[in-house]
């Protein structure tokens, strides 16, 4: 069964720069696209991007494409998210997710959740 | 962006009883709708895909249906399980958008 296991800093200042880490074990990191979702606390889910496997395809949320990066490592089977100039605005909990196409071409596949705090 | 609308906001009703929660898009999405279950302290578990097909393990108490922008999600029978967040999502056109979400409590 395959795992998502992410890790990364959960007490941010403002103008810092997030970085989280996702590793996908008992699993195929190929053939998938690996994305970022995040959530603030109490709100709804908001999609950050994703990348395919071979990095031929990645998307960012509009709302967020001047400061996110996305990248792989595939020796390591790792996915990345770097979000800088954090704000207040960036808390929420982070997760880290697999999208498997064609079917179900959803994302079936959901990390533990990482809870960011951006505050001075 | 496409917007998803998702209604009520909450929903209150006893076990045993019938579940409809509606998502509206902005504008027409084919089939491209997803449904996820969200319990508290959880990651999002994926119900439906392309708006009527269960996802592996999914009880068939949970059904999906519609197609352009009008869409629901049924539970035939709610187990106390059920209760929790439900949330939409597109996957027509970039960015991926998600609704609000509707909150199914127990009454």
């Amino acid at each position: 069964q395959v795992q998502l296991q992410q890790w990364g800093a959960g007490l941010l200042k403002p103008s810092e720069t997030l970085s989280l880490t996702c590793a996908v074990f008992d699993g195929s990191f190929s053939g998938y696209y690996w994305t970022w979702i995040r959530q603030p606390p109490g709100e709804g889910l908001e999609w950050v991007g994703e990348i395919n496997h071979s990095e031929s395809s990645i998307n960012y949320n509009p709302s967020l494409k001047s400061r996110v990066t996305i990248s792989l490592d595939t020796s390591k089977n790792q996915f990345s998210l770097n979000l800088n100039s954090v704000t207040a605005a960036d808390t929420a909990v982070y997760y880290c997710v697999r999208r498997q196409k064609p079917i179900p071409d959803a994302y079936d596949m959901w990390g533990q959740g990482t809870l960011v705090s951006v505050s001075s | 962006e496409i917007v998803l609308t998702q209604s009520p906001a909450t929903l209150s009703l006893s076990p045993g009883e019938r579940a409809t929660l509606s998502c509206r898009a902005s504008q027409s999405i084919s089939n491209y709708l997803i449904w996820y279950q969200q319990k508290p302290g959880q990651a999002p578990r994926l119900l439906i895909y392309d708006a009527s097909n269960r996802a592996t393990g999914i009880p068939a108490r949970f059904s999906g249906s519609g197609s352009g922008t009008d869409f629901t999600l049924t539970i035939s029978s709610l187990e106390p399980e059920d209760f929790a967040v439900y949330y939409c999502q597109q996957r027509r056109d970039w960015p991926i958008t998600f609704g609000l979400g509707t909150r199914l409590e127990i009454k």
